[in-house]
């Protein structure tokens, strides 16, 4: 089955330093998608990507997705304190008409203040 | 409501009983997903909801789990004889349309802990 793998698994970063998350599937998807998870909370989704290439930008927050839609990254400048949690990329494939999300295993990120 | 809601928030059942997870999506929401969260992992799919129709049930571990949405709007999760490895964050999702690249909305979740 489809497997999406997340590197690195943790990442502690001095406030003010960037951050960077990579997702890699072993198939070819239709979107990618990103959530994020504070400590005792449950996903928020955060961004879409759906085109071969494609670049998004959210404030302090720069996801791309690969030429060959199988990988992704999610940048974050200068981070900050509320950036804090685990991040996750979601690969989808069209199952049954609808979107089967495989998430990866997640980036957790702390921040030394 | 302004969100997915679940009940229990959390939920303590020794081994061996049967448990009962709820899940209110938001209203009008067609598609609803759970997922099952264990420990420092992501979440991983469990079955999927077109209104009332169960069109995915794919990752559900075992016979032991069963899901229902009988009127195409609040869902069930359950578990019987329930084992020290159900044990988990339950988080259900839903979406407004049945298309793709639709969001998904995470409720709370129910944390699961089998003794």
């Amino acid at each position: 089955g489809q497997q999406v793998m997340q590197i690195p698994q943790y990442q502690h970063v001095q406030e003010g330093e960037d951050f960077t998350t990579y997702c890699n599937s072993s198939t070819t998807l239709s979107n990618i998608q990103w959530y994020k998870q504070r400590p005792g909370g449950h996903p928020v989704f955060l961004i879409q990507l759906v085109k071969s290439g494609e670049v998004k930008k959210q404030k302090r927050l720069t996801f791309q997705f690969g030429e060959a839609k199988k990988n992704s990254s999610l940048h974050i400048t200068a981070t900050q304190t509320t950036d804090v949690g685990t991040y996750f990329c979601a690969g989808a494939q069209i199952n049954f008409g609808n979107e089967k999300l495989t998430f990866g295993t997640g980036t957790r990120l702390t921040i030394i203040p | 409501g302004a969100g997915v809601s679940q009940s229990p928030r959390y939920k303590v059942a020794k081994r061996g009983q049967d448990v009962a997870l709820r899940c209110d999506p938001i209203s009008g929401h067609v598609s609803l997903f759970w997922y099952q969260q264990a420990l420092g992992q992501g979440p991983e799919f469990l079955t999927y909801f077109q209104n009332e129709a169960q069109l995915d049930k794919s990752g559900l571990p075992s016979d032991r789990f069963f899901a229902e949405r009988p009127e195409g709007s609040v869902s069930t999760l359950k578990i019987q004889r329930t084992q020290q490895e159900d044990s988990a964050v339950y988080l259900c999702a839903s979406s407004s349309t049945s298309g793709v690249g639709d969001t998904q909305y995470f409720g709370p979740g129910t944390r699961l802990t089998v003794l």
